[in-house]
């Protein structure tokens, strides 16, 4: 079945310093697709990336990082030096297309404070 | 400026009243979606609609109804049937509602039941 695992549930950081929000997943899919989402606390999930599981290349956006590893099954994101802005949940999430239906499954999130 | 609009942003209402939560989008999209969000979990399938005029039911459709008779509108009915209503509604869209595309979100309405 699929299933996405974000274990951190809650990481608080002093502003500058790097974060790393880990994802694991599983699928029995061999095209699949995962996702990056924010939600500030007005509550609107924003789109951050997304990556096919033939792309295993780094993305990079601004202080945005994201490192996929099919080997691990993970999809783990960095924000450096980190602001205040940054705190929200975010949500990773994935993509896939089982017996021909798709469906998209999302980890249950983690709330990243940045204290200033 | 494009994007998707629901309304209200929160909603009261009394145990065993029907309640219709709202979900308009200029982007369009083709593919609407509607999901559930409870505190500390990840968010729940509702229904989809990859058409007008055609849907289908999420992970937990029990307890919701949907229509979608036009491209730009796909309201959520949350019946008195719904054991536990009380949660965070977000509504999505996609170009295509195909393998490649992405889902965007609206801003949600927070749904409390008395």
């Amino acid at each position: 079945a699929q299933k996405v695992t974000q274990a951190q549930t809650e990481i608080s950081v002093v502003e500058k310093e790097d974060v790393t929000l880990d994802c694991v997943y599983e699928t029995r899919d061999t095209t699949y697709y995962l996702f990056w989402y924010k939600q500030p606390p007005s509550g609107e999930l924003v789109f951050l990336i997304r990556r096919n599981s033939f792309d295993e290349q780094n993305e990079i956006s601004g202080r945005y990082s994201w490192n996929f590893q099919k080997s691990t099954s993970s999809f783990n994101f960095t924000i450096t030096a980190s602001q205040v802005v940054d705190s929200a949940v975010y949500f990773c999430a994935l993509r896939d297309f089982i017996g021909g239906y798709q469906k998209v499954t999302f980890g249950t999130g983690t709330k990243l404070q940045v204290i200033p | 400026d494009g994007g998707i609009t629901q309304s209200p942003k929160y909603l009261f209402r009394k145990e065993g009243q029907n309640v219709t939560l709202s979900c308009e989008q200029n982007l369009n999209h083709d593919a609407m979606y509607w999901y559930r969000q409870d505190p500390g979990q990840g968010l729940r399938l509702i229904y989809y609609s990859q058409i007008v005029n055609d849907f289908q039911k999420g992970d937990i459709a029990e307890g919701y109804s949907v229509s979608r008779e036009k491209k730009e509108s796909f309201p959520l009915t949350v019946t008195s049937a719904q054991k536990n209503p009380t949660a965070f509604y977000l509504c999505a869209s996609s170009p295509e509602g195909g393998p490649t595309d992405t889902q965007y979100f609206g801003p949600g309405t927070r749904l409390t039941v008395l």
